[in-house]
């Protein structure tokens, strides 16, 4: 079965400072990784995605991801954070070898992170 | 349009009652998606649309639950003799369109939060 685990509820940093928010997965086969996020009353936004190549992947608003195979993981990653990227942050996997189930995302609970000046 | 729209963007309704939940997809995207995020949960697939025709239903909850899109492109969710336990935001998203790979992204929309009383 398909899932996702992102293990933090909260993510607290301080503006400035490096942010990693936490995703690790688990397919049947390759996996499609996806990050989005979501801000209060509005709906998800795409940021990046992992289909296939290099392991790091760059998105939206500074933010990358690193796709490591090995620790089934896809942990989101910011050099350095701003107050205004404060938002609740999904991760989702999509089996690449699915047959019909392979228009559905499996979405991980997210993760409110919290950027303070 | 821009982006995918759902109407309408809220909707209170008393336990028992029908209600229909509209989703504009972008233009020209042929796969469209719903899904549904109970408080403080991630997304949960519903069903999945390529063209007018449902490719993937099973994440209906119940034959109360029904959606179509019968000129492959605006999709209404139905639902029947709502229960409290309805009450959630329900997602609408559009892809261009839905290779055997599954890689598109999936743009959302802002979301139809329904409550039942």
């Amino acid at each position: 079965a398909q899932s996702v685990a992102q293990p933090e509820d909260q993510v607290n940093v301080a503006e400035g400072n490096p942010l990693t928010v936490k995703c690790t997965y688990s397919v049947s086969g390759n996996p499609y990784l996806f990050w989005y996020v979501q801000y209060p009353n509005r709906g998800l936004q795409f940021l990046l995605k992992y289909i296939t190549g290099d392991n790091l992947v760059k998105g939206s608003y500074g933010f990358e991801a690193e796709f490591n195979k090995s620790q089934t993981s896809f942990h989101l990653k910011k050099p350095s954070a701003l107050v205004s990227d404060s938002a609740l942050y999904f991760c989702a996997v999509r089996d690449q070898g699915r047959g019909s189930t392979l228009g559905r995302l499996y979405f991980g609970r997210g993760t409110q992170l919290t950027v303070w000046p | 349009g821009a982006g995918v729209s759902q109407t309408p963007s809220n909707k209170v309704t008393e336990k028992g009652k029908y209600v229909e939940l509209r989703c504009d997809p972008i233009s020209g995207h042929t796969a469209l998606y719903w899904y549904r995020q109970s408080l403080g949960q991630g997304p949960e697939f519903l069903i999945y649309f390529q063209g007018t025709g449902a490719a993937d239903d099973s994440g209906l909850p119940n034959d109360r639950f029904f959606a179509v899109r019968p000129e492959g492109s605006v999709s209404t969710l139905k639902i029947q003799r709502t229960e409290r336990g309805d009450s959630a935001v329900y997602l609408c998203a559009s892809s261009p369109k839905q290779n055997p790979g599954g890689q598109e992204t999936q743009y959302f929309g802002p979301g139809t939060r329904l409550l039942v009383l």
